[in-house]
């Protein structure tokens, strides 16, 4: 069974900060994702990533960044925490080799709290 | 980009009913949809999914319609049951776009009355 972890289920951060969410896959996919998900607008993709050290913009990617050095590993990056990113943020995986949409495979979730 | 849309965003019905849920999307290259339920406090997990060489797909107690002429798509639960009650969210995706990105509804919080 794929096993999609995010490294906390809460964190509370302060404005300004730095933050790091980490999510690790340990089944070989080669496509990672990141979203956050608010009440009444679904999913809305921030990043993904195809493959080591690619990424790609997803619909909101304004005030993150991303990183993938390893195949089974992406983090989330907030560069300057402000209270609207303030949300429930998701990492899914999903596998290619060379066959499209393979199911997305989700983490249990951050609760990201910015004060 | 692709603008998919959900209705309803609350639905409540009776343990023993029928729930439909309809969705429609804006980009006619789609060819992928699935339907993720998200449980309270958990992750959402996959269903269901259709690709748009067919009309319609079958999974015990749920089915899942495509209309590509009109771009709408919808899930339907027979004999609903208190633990269908969730949130769910209907996607759709391209496979000309790398990483099969996925675009999301807004989802539907079903509620089942025993």
């Amino acid at each position: 069974d794929v096993k999609v972890t995010q490294s906390s289920r809460y964190l509370v951060k302060r404005t300004g900060e730095k933050v790091f969410l980490e999510c690790v896959q340990d089944m070989d996919h080669e496509n990672m994702f990141w979203y956050r998900q608010d009440p009444g607008l679904g999913l809305r993709l921030i990043y993904f990533s195809y493959d080591v050290k690619m990424k790609e913009k997803g619909d909101i990617p304004e005030g993150y960044s991303v990183s993938r050095e390893k195949k089974e590993r992406f983090s989330l990056i907030l560069e300057s925490a402000s209270t609207n990113q303030t949300s429930m943020y998701l990492c899914a995986s999903s596998l290619w080799a060379g066959i499209p949409n393979q199911p997305q495979h989700f983490g249990d979730g951050t609760r990201l709290s910015i004060l | 980009g692709e603008n998919v849309e959900q209705h309803p965003s609350t639905l409540s019905v009776q343990e023993g009913d029928s729930a439909v849920i309809k969705c429609t999307y804006s980009d006619s290259a789609s060819n992928y949809f699935p339907w993720y339920k998200q449980e309270l406090g958990k992750r959402p997990q996959l269903i269901i999914d259709i690709r748009s060489n067919v009309g319609e797909k079958k999974d015990q107690r749920i089915a899942v319609t495509l209309n590509k002429t009109a771009k709408h798509f919808s899930l339907h639960i027979t004999e609903t049951q208190p633990e269908d009650s969730a949130v769910y969210f209907c996607a759709a995706s391209n496979t000309d776009n790398a990483g099969n990105m996925l675009t999301f509804g807004g989802g539907t919080r079903l509620m089942v009355k025993p």
